[in-house]
């Protein structure tokens, strides 16, 4: 049961232009969602996060939006630069009894590939 | 560098074997956690300690077993190894309970 999708398993994009990565999930009860950038050989990075009170959260080139009626958030990188090249995941979470909002569910990784 | 520090970074062994990874979290992280990633799972994930206590855990076979120390490194024990073990496994902390989690750069378990 995969609670939180990312269903392109690859994006390309030319530099310059805007990169838009997709997530979707299933279960309800996620209240914080964030996204890593994962180069080879290293562990995910942290990059942006919102909490399911927003919709909107921007860090410079850098934007999380979130559907919470369907379930669904996006990130957009404008403008996308080489370096940008990776993968993406977006993971999820939810703070139940007053537990820990570390007990992430990935989604399977976006490889995004920003073209010169 | 996340400062989370990671080792070995690459392991090899045969099944049945038993390893132990090792974490050291970042300076001042109480929470440490563990997550597998392999091929056709994802990252998952599998437990947390804070300041020495275990505080959450997921799918984390019976086999593996980990643990917070004084001084805040943890280990994580897999023992019966099986070839379906092999994976990178990578070990996070963060200030409290709460995210951002700060990821090392990960154990790669081959098990032959």
């Amino acid at each position: 049961d995969q609670q939180v999708k990312q269903n392109s398993p690859s994006l390309s994009v030319q530099e310059g232009r805007i990169s838009i990565l997709n997530c979707d999930y299933t279960n309800s009860m996620f209240d914080y969602f964030l996204w890593y950038k994962k180069y080879p050989a290293e562990g995910p990075t942290f990059l942006i996060s919102i909490s399911s009170i927003k919709d909107k959260n921007e860090d410079g080139r850098f934007t999380v939006f979130l559907n919470k009626s369907a379930k669904h958030l996006s990130l957009h990188i404008v403008p996308s630069q080489p370096g940008d090249s990776a993968v993406y995941f977006c993971a999820a979470s939810r703070k139940a009894g007053g537990t820990s909002y570390g007990k992430l569910t990935f989604g399977q990784g976006t490889i995004l590939t920003v073209h010169p | 560098d996340s400062g989370v520090t990671q080792t070995p970074k690459h392991l090899i062994t045969a099944t049945g074997q038993r390893v132990t990874l090792r974490c050291s979290p970042r300076s001042g992280d109480l929470s440490v956690y563990w997550y597998q990633q392999s091929l056709d799972q994802g990252l998952q994930f599998l437990i947390q300690y804070y300041n020495g206590e275990e505080r959450a855990k997921g799918n984390i076979l019976e086999r593996f077993s980990a643990q917070q120390f004084p001084d805040l490194h943890s280990e994580l024990n897999l023992s019966s190894l099986e070839l379906g073990d092999s994976a990178l496994y990578f070990c996070a902390s963060s200030v409290g309970q709460s995210t951002p989690l700060h990821f090392g750069n990960g154990t790669r378990l081959t098990v032959t």
